[in-house]
């Protein structure tokens, strides 16, 4: 129940397209949905985050998409660059306990070509 | 603006021998802090997190501790090292759920 499901592993796009990555939870409590982009040999970096009472969120490229009843949010990437290759992770997290723990997903590796 | 700091950024150390990894967090006060591991390729697990000074949580059981002797600082702690604790270790706090994460240290036991 604390899992956080992501999908594809992996996924190649050419410059200029979309890029959608999937991810799935099923605790309700879960409150707060980060995604984070991680370069090689870097710590990852929050890119967008989302809260469950909005469906969509936007900042420049990217959009988070979530879907409440479904216990879904995506991410999408417009106008896909070369610079946007990375592992892009999402996460959820709940306030309880004070703690602020991150679940996160497994990762996808984006790889954007030119 | 807040900062998180990471030493030492690459450490190889051979099977047995101590470790001390050292995090700090300027520019807020009474952050969570969390370590995290991340082996090649894989994602994120998370290994200790700690809600103030002296107060520790422990995710996962392993030979590696955790420790928090001033508030913006945050150490993690092997006594005899094993190949599999080799890793990128990941330092991050987080005020109101966002998290941050600090630059990394790659460690490698050989």
């Amino acid at each position: 129940q604390q899992q956080v499901k992501q999908s594809p592993q992996s996924l190649i796009v050419q410059k200029g397209g979309i890029s959608i990555i999937n991810c799935a939870y099923e605790n309700t409590a879960f409150d707060y949905f980060p995604w984070y982009q991680q370069f090689p040999g870097k710590g990852p970096a929050l890119l967008i985050a989302i809260r469950p009472d909005v469906s969509e969120k936007k900042e420049g490229r990217f959009t988070i998409s979530f879907n409440k009843s479904a216990k879904q949010f995506s991410l999408h990437i417009m106008d896909s660059q070369p610079g946007d290759s990375a592992t892009y992770f999402c996460a959820a997290t709940t306030a309880e306990g004070g703690s602020e723990k991150l679940v996160f997903g497994k990762g996808t590796k984006l790889t954007v070509n030119p | 603006s807040q900062t998180i700091h990471q030493w030492p950024a690459t450490l190889v150390q051979p099977v047995g021998s101590p470790l001390s990894l050292e995090c700090t967090v300027e520019g807020t006060s009474n952050p969570n802090l969390y370590w995290y591991r991340q082996a090649a390729g894989r994602g994120l697990q998370l290994l200790f997190y700690s809600v103030g000074i002296g107060q520790i949580s422990s995710e996962v059981p392993q030979n590696l501790s955790a420790s928090r002797p001033q508030d913006r600082q945050f150490i993690l702690s092997s006594k005899k090292l094993l190949l599999s604790d080799s890793g990128f270790y990941l330092c991050a706090w987080s005020v109101i759920n966002e998290q941050f994460f600090g630059p990394g240290t790659r460690l490698t036991v050989l």
